[in-house]
């Protein structure tokens, strides 16, 4: 199956700078790429997401990276704010294997202080 | 937004007993799916299910027995709880399985003394 490895675990970051959460995979087959927010008390809820066919994608203040040859994936939030304090997972899968199955990181919990 | 639901949302039991939790998503979603949640271990896939009458084994599924039973409504069955399954159960549900966002439910918070 698949193994996902993200790091930090705990990331501490002053407002209006930048964070990065790096993610890597194992399973050179795996084309899809979630990353999650789950703010505390709350469900996980889909921010962002880029697929193979792409190395690059941004919402607003969220990019992510893609690198396949590396298998390596990150998101990267800029100007963060104390809005953005939250655990964030990234997510692995293979749609070609119609599983359904995302594999998940184990989370980094994002401090942003004011 | 996807709706998904989950019941009851908080759950003590003993060691030995039998729980259910429920999870109903009113979208129409073919894929539904049960994880737990727990520290220095992230989101980790119990089981999950293609559609009514479907169960697929996950990769933390031992102790655990799941049942689908409509298109909206998938349950995880503890028949005998262990400490060990204290935890917090996200369910999902996502149209294209594996293609498109999941969308979770609240959650539920078992502890199993």
């Amino acid at each position: 199956g698949e193994q996902v490895e993200q790091l930090p675990s705990i990331l501490r970051v002053q407002e209006r700078s930048s964070a990065s959460i790096n993610c890597t995979y194992e399973n050179s087959a795996s084309n899809y790429f979630p990353w999650y927010k789950q703010e505390p008390g709350e469900n996980p809820k889909l921010i962002i997401d880029i697929r193979s066919n792409m190395e690059r994608k941004q919402i607003q203040g969220l990019i992510v990276l893609l690198d396949k040859k590396a298998k390596r994936f990150s998101l990267h939030i800029t100007d963060t704010q104390p809005a953005d304090s939250a655990m964030y997972f990234c997510a692995a899968s293979n749609t070609g294997a119609n599983t359904g199955k995302l594999t998940f990181g184990h989370g980094t919990i994002l401090r942003v202080h004011p | 937004e996807a709706a998904v639901t989950q019941s009851p949302r908080n759950k003590v039991t003993v060691t030995g007993g039998n729980v259910t939790l429920s999870c109903r998503q009113t979208n129409s979603h073919n894929y539904m799916y049960w994880y737990r949640q727990d520290t220095g271990h992230g989101l980790r896939l119990i089981h999950y299910s293609y559609g009514a009458g479907n169960l697929q084994i996950g990769d933390v599924p031992d102790g655990y027995k799941a049942t689908r039973t409509t298109q909206e409504d998938f349950f995880l069955l503890l028949e005998l709880a262990s400490p060990s399954q204290t935890s917090l159960y996200f369910c999902a549900s996502s149209d294209a399985g594996g293609k498109d966002t999941q969308y979770f439910g609240p959650g539920t918070r078992l502890l199993v003394l």
